[in-house]
Formats: C-alpha cells, sequence, structure tokens
C-alpha cells in the first residue's frame, strides 16, 4: 500500500528553524516526485516546489524561492521542508504529495503537518 | 489571486447536476498542459479526483467526470449527495516564469 506519512505538527517562534519530513512507502521512492503543498487556514492550496528524489533536481515556486529549502534522503525515502528563520505568516498546514512528473498529478497525499508560528 | 480562476462557490441539491469550472490562459491550459482535480473534504487531505483533464482513479464514482476545452477545464458532479459537500482544485502546469505547477483558487460545494 502506498503511503505518505508526515511528521507530527510543531508550534515555533518567530525566528526559529523548523524541518519537516514526509516518508514514502509502499512504492519506489525515486520513481515519483515529491510536491509540498501549503494552504492557509481558510485558504486554498499553493504549490511550495517539487523534488526529483534521483538526483535532487528541485523547482520552487518563485513566492517560495529564498524562504524555505526542499530536500530528500532517498536512503530512507524521505522528503523533507525546512526554513531557516519561521514567521508568524508561515503558519499553515502542509501537505506532501507524490507525482509521476513535474505538472502531473498528485496520485498520493501525506497527512498534512500543521505548523504554528506564534509568539 | 490564482493563476487558474475558479468560482468561490457553487451548490445544488441532492439528485442534481453541478459544474465547477477552471479557467486559464495561454501558458497552463491554453498551452495543452493536462488538469487535475482534487476534492478535499473538511479537515482531510486532497484526494485526486480526476487525473489528465478526464480519467478517474479507481475507486471514484463515474458521477465525477472532467473535461477541458481551449483554456479552460471543467469538473461535472452529476447525482449530488451530501458527501460530496467539499471544496474542490484543479491544478494544471504554467510555461511562464521557467516553468511551475498551478493550483485553481478552489471552490466550495455546497449540498443543499
Amino acid at each position: 500500500e502506498v503511503q505518505l506519512v508526515q511528521s507530527g505538527a510543531e508550534m515555533k517562534k518567530p525566528g526559529e528553524s523548523l524541518r519537516i519530513s514526509c516518508k514514502g512507502s509502499g512504492y519506489s521512492f525515486t520513481n515519483y516526485w515529491i510536491t509540498w503543498v501549503r494552504q492557509m487556514p481558510g485558504k486554498g492550496l499553493e504549490w511550495m516546489g517539487t523534488i526529483d528524489p534521483t538526483d535532487s533536481y528541485t523547482k520552487y515556486s518563485p513566492s517560495f524561492q529564498g524562504h524555505v529549502a526542499i530536500s530528500t534522503d532517498k536512503s530512507i525515502s524521505t522528503a523533507y521542508l525546512q526554513w531557516s528563520s519561521l514567521k508568524a505568516s508561515d503558519t499553515a498546514m502542509y501537505y506532501c504529495a507524490r507525482h509521476a512528473s513535474m505538472g502531473g498529478d498528485g496520485d498520493y497525499w501525506g497527512q498534512g503537518t500543521l505548523v504554528t508560528v506564534s509568539s | 489571486q490564482s493563476v487558474l480562476t475558479q468560482p468561490p462557490s457553487v451548490s445544488g441539491a441532492p439528485g442534481q447536476r453541478v459544474t465547477i469550472s477552471c479557467t486559464g490562459n495561454s501558458s497552463n491550459i491554453g498551452a495543452g498542459y493536462n488538469v487535475h482535480w482534487y476534492q478535499q473534504l473538511p479537515g482531510t487531505a486532497p484526494k485526486l479526483l480526476i487525473y489528465v483533464n478526464s480519467n478517474r482513479p479507481s475507486g471514484v464514482p463515474d458521477r465525477f467526470s472532467g473535461s477541458k476545452s481551449g483554456t479552460s477545464a471543467s469538473l461535472a458532479i452529476t447525482g449530488l449527495q451530501a458527501e460530496d459537500e467539499a471544496d474542490y482544485y484543479c491544478q494544471s502546469y504554467d510555461n511562464s516564469l521557467g516553468g511551475y505547477v498551478v493550483f485553481g483558487g478552489g471552490t466550495k460545494l455546497t449540498v443543499l
């Protein structure tokens, strides 16, 4: 069974760093791209970026470039989303999803990780 | 402001048919890129509903159908049921600014 399992909810202060994870199982991790999607409270889905676990080629949304970093560790079938300095505006639910290609459909999604940034 | 435009809300009575539009332009849907649709039930992760314009993943009822023409796509739901009340999002690819994935702003479906 294909699964993407994300790390648990996080509560952080502005300026702190954070890394959340997305572990794939039930399929060959390097055969699919991993995308991260943000959903702010009461808002829609926003594409943040997509990574190819084979070679770590990453494409970022212009809206998120420079503020987050996406990476993978294919030895443990895990993708990461990282911030070096969180802002209150980063408070949101974050989802990972797998895609067969850039722009392809996200056929499996993680359960989501809620990140709350507050002083 | 999303690159793909969806109506914020639609509604229908049980048993009726509703459609949700997704309007793009010549650098995304109009350029021939595929459109995918997701359903997000309250408090849950999005779920793939339609892929590559008109295909249903296994387990999705045939009450859901998708189509694409020109710079737009549509999701149709027939025989509306209370459990269909959810947010619906379209997704495609845009070849401007070096290429990126785009979502519609989402449509809230209310079953009256």
